[in-house]
């Protein structure tokens, strides 16, 4: 079993709808979740980190944890096309090695 | 505020040369250092990490080695490149704030083996 799984996609969204990412992890241990942006070319870019089970928001985004269901997602609300892009889940292994997904890509279309 | 430097940008070599990608880190002291590499339509591969200077930990067994000078400078290099070996080389950073521990990468070194 992967550490961190998601779905590829890709999630096709129209503009404005809710776009919801999905990613699933295997050690029970792990305390750290974070959600990383990726546009074609580029490096990731951290947009959310969340620790405690329950819902975060940030904007237009929010990490929600459980832990129990070893389960975090990323919602956008709202989307809009230039938030097409890879969107990585990372998993802190230990205290300091993150440990991500293959990612799932997104594509809002007007 | 701290920022991450890596270059080159680009890179395209032939098989059997040498490879050193440099990063550095700017702003913050003692900082966790990682290189990762991507490979086209794959996820993030840690390959090394350091906690300190001189303190080197390898996830993947290959040709490559990673060493780190000084304590914001780290270094990725191989004696002679595959063809395995092309993607996308990332360096990140972060500094240990126990669960808040959060991770940066540098603007990346997209590696073409030849």
């Amino acid at each position: 079993q992967k550490e961190v799984e998601q779905n590829s996609g890709p999630l096709s969204v129209p503009e404005g709808a809710i776009a919801s990412l999905n990613c699933t992890y295997s050690d029970r241990v792990s305390q750290s979740f974070f959600w990383y942006r990726q546009y074609s070319g580029k490096s990731p870019e951290l947009i959310m980190s969340i620790y405690s089970n329950g819902d975060k928001e940030d904007g237009r985004f929010t990490a929600q944890l459980n832990k129990a269901s070893q389960y975090v997602s990323l919602l956008i609300r709202d989307s809009q096309p230039s938030d097409s892009a890879t969107y990585l889940c990372a998993v802190n292994r230990g205290s300091y090695i993150p440990t991500f997904g293959r990612g799932t890509s997104l594509i809002v279309h007007p | 505020s701290q920022t991450i430097h890596q270059w080159p940008a680009t890179l395209v070599q032939p098989v059997g040369s040498p490879l050193s990608l440099e990063c550095t880190v700017e702003g913050t002291s003692n900082p966790n250092l990682y290189w990762y590499r991507q490979a086209a339509g794959r996820g993030l591969q840690l390959l090394f990490y350091s906690v300190g200077i001189g303190q080197i930990s390898s996830e993947v067994p290959q040709n490559l080695s990673a060493s780190r000078p000084q304590d914001r400078q780290f270094i990725l290099s191989s004696k002679k490149l595959l063809l395995s070996d092309s993607g996308f080389y990332l360096c990140a950073w972060s500094v240990f704030l126990g669960v808040n521990t959060e991770a940066f990468f540098g603007q990346g070194t997209r590696l073409t083996v030849v």
